[in-house]
């Protein structure tokens, strides 16, 4: 069976730019969940969608967003980005929402914003 | 909100065993995660406590102490390739979405 597919896997921006981010979860996972980790920070939880819904937010501010389709594939948009965004921002899917859950990681994507 | 405590870096000799401590303080408490990660690597599930015990999994063992707010992470037989971060993840708060603690640097060296 596959593992969570992100991409892309590094990009770099600048300062007010937007980016979008894409995760395939695991076949059959229908609950996705983005983090941010940085050295200072750790792993921070972003959001989670499941059935195309949101279901649980993080304390970042507005200009992080995100959806899911109905194949439960994922995507985040970040904009007006910011030199502080710069971080690997991974996806990770597990089976069902609303109990703790395993969860599976994919490779993250390193963005940097200059 | 929840405080998950966790030593920034250890560093121990292969063949040796290692003890990786993780103190939470959180309200509601649903469960404990351990995920090892490589650098340049996703985070990988090694194990899941949500009774008091020890679950041992090969070489790796992890403990819980509800009452104490308190698991380890126990690494025998250390092998160079277990050099990674190991994040400990804590459920509660109302939440089932775990918080993760800032991860330990384990280093091991000949």
């Amino acid at each position: 069976k596959a593992g969570v597919t992100q991409t892309p896997r590094y990009l770099i921006k600048t300062r007010g730019q937007q980016v979008t981010l894409s995760c395939s979860p695991i076949s059959g996972h229908r609950s996705v969940s983005w983090y941010q980790q940085t050295p200072g920070q750790g792993l921070q939880f972003l959001f989670e969608y499941f059935s195309e819904t949101q279901r649980n937010k993080g304390n970042f501010p507005g200009r992080f967003s995100g959806r899911q389709f109905s194949n439960s594939r994922s995507e985040m948009n970040v904009s007006t980005l910011e030199l502080g965004d710069s971080a690997l921002y991974l996806c990770a899917s597990s089976l069902t929402s609303g109990s703790v859950n395993e969860q599976f990681f994919g490779p993250g994507t390193r963005l940097t914003v200059l | 909100g929840q405080n998950i405590d966790q030593p920034t870096e250890m560093t121990a000799t292969e063949g040796a065993i290692v003890q990786i401590n993780c103190t939470y303080q959180t309200s509601g408490f649903n469960g404990l995660f351990w995920y090892q990660q490589h650098a340049g690597e996703a985070p990988t599930f090694l194990s899941y406590n949500v009774l008091d015990g020890l679950e041992e999994k090969g070489r790796f063992s992890s403990f819980l102490s509800r009452s104490k707010g308190y698991s380890y992470l126990l690494l025998k037989e250390l092998q160079m390739k277990d050099s990674a971060s190991y994040l400990c993840a804590v459920g509660g708060g109302g939440s089932y979405i775990p918080t993760f603690g800032r991860g330990t640097s384990l280093i091991v060296h000949p």
